[in-house]
């Protein structure tokens, strides 16, 4: 069955530091992959996708997610971090299971930054 | 544009009452989804709508009833609330059906004493 961790469940970091957040999946086939973000009292949004090409890929807000298939991993980074940028931070990947296809969610990385 | 819009923001229930959480869109997408997020456990499928007229279960639909009324509504009922469906309820919308770039709205925060 498809599924997705997020190891790290709060990780704290300084402002201006950078930022790894590590998501590992389990998919049989070439994976869609996603990272979303969940602001205090907000929706989802979307920072990047991974459908399919070069396994570098950016997303807003300066983030960006590297592609592993080797280790079934699909990190965040981000070089610099923002205190706007504490938020809660969700890894998906499409999966197709029950007959339909959906997005797995991973539990999510809370994310606290210090100034 | 609004997007996606949920309410209510909030509600807080009785064992054994219903009630029905609304969604309206207003980007002509196909496909709705109805979310549970409880904390540490991700966000869970309860239903879907791949397009009017349609609707499947999801993950966790047990308790729960949904209804597409039209392309931009998707209604979710609690008929007899439980305490275990405390959680926050989000509505999802997306454009097709298995791009899976969703969009989100603000979330309905439930709670059930």
């Amino acid at each position: 069955a498809q599924s997705v961790t997020q190891p790290d469940i709060h990780i704290t970091v300084s402002e201006g530091a950078s930022l790894e957040l590590r998501c590992n999946y389990s998919y049989g086939a070439t994976p869609y992959l996603f990272w979303y973000v969940q602001s205090p009292g907000q929706g989802l949004q979307l920072l990047l996708k991974y459908f399919s090409g070069d396994t570098l890929v950016q997303g807003i807000k300066g983030f960006e997610a590297e592609f592993k298939r080797s280790q079934s991993s699909f990190n965040l980074r981000k070089p610099s971090v923002h205190w706007s940028d504490a938020a809660e931070y969700f890894c998906a990947v499409e999966g197709f299971s029950g007959g339909y296809n959906k997005l797995i969610f991973g539990a999510g990385t809370r994310l606290a930054v210090h100034p | 544009n609004a997007g996606v819009t949920q309410t209510p923001k909030f509600q807080v229930l009785k064992t054994g009452q219903s009630m029905t959480l609304q969604c309206a869109q207003d980007m002509n997408h196909n496909s709705m989804y109805w979310y549970r997020q409880d904390p540490g456990m991700g966000l869970r499928l309860i239903y879907y709508s791949a397009s009017e007229g349609t609707t499947d279960k999801g993950e966790v639909p047990n308790g729960y009833n949904v209804s597409r009324l039209n392309k931009r509504e998707f209604s979710l009922r609690l008929e007899s609330a439980a305490p275990s469906q405390t959680s926050v309820y989000f509505c999802a919308t997306e454009q097709g059906s298995g791009a899976n770039v969703l969009t989100f709205g603000a979330g309905s925060r439930l709670t059930v004493l």
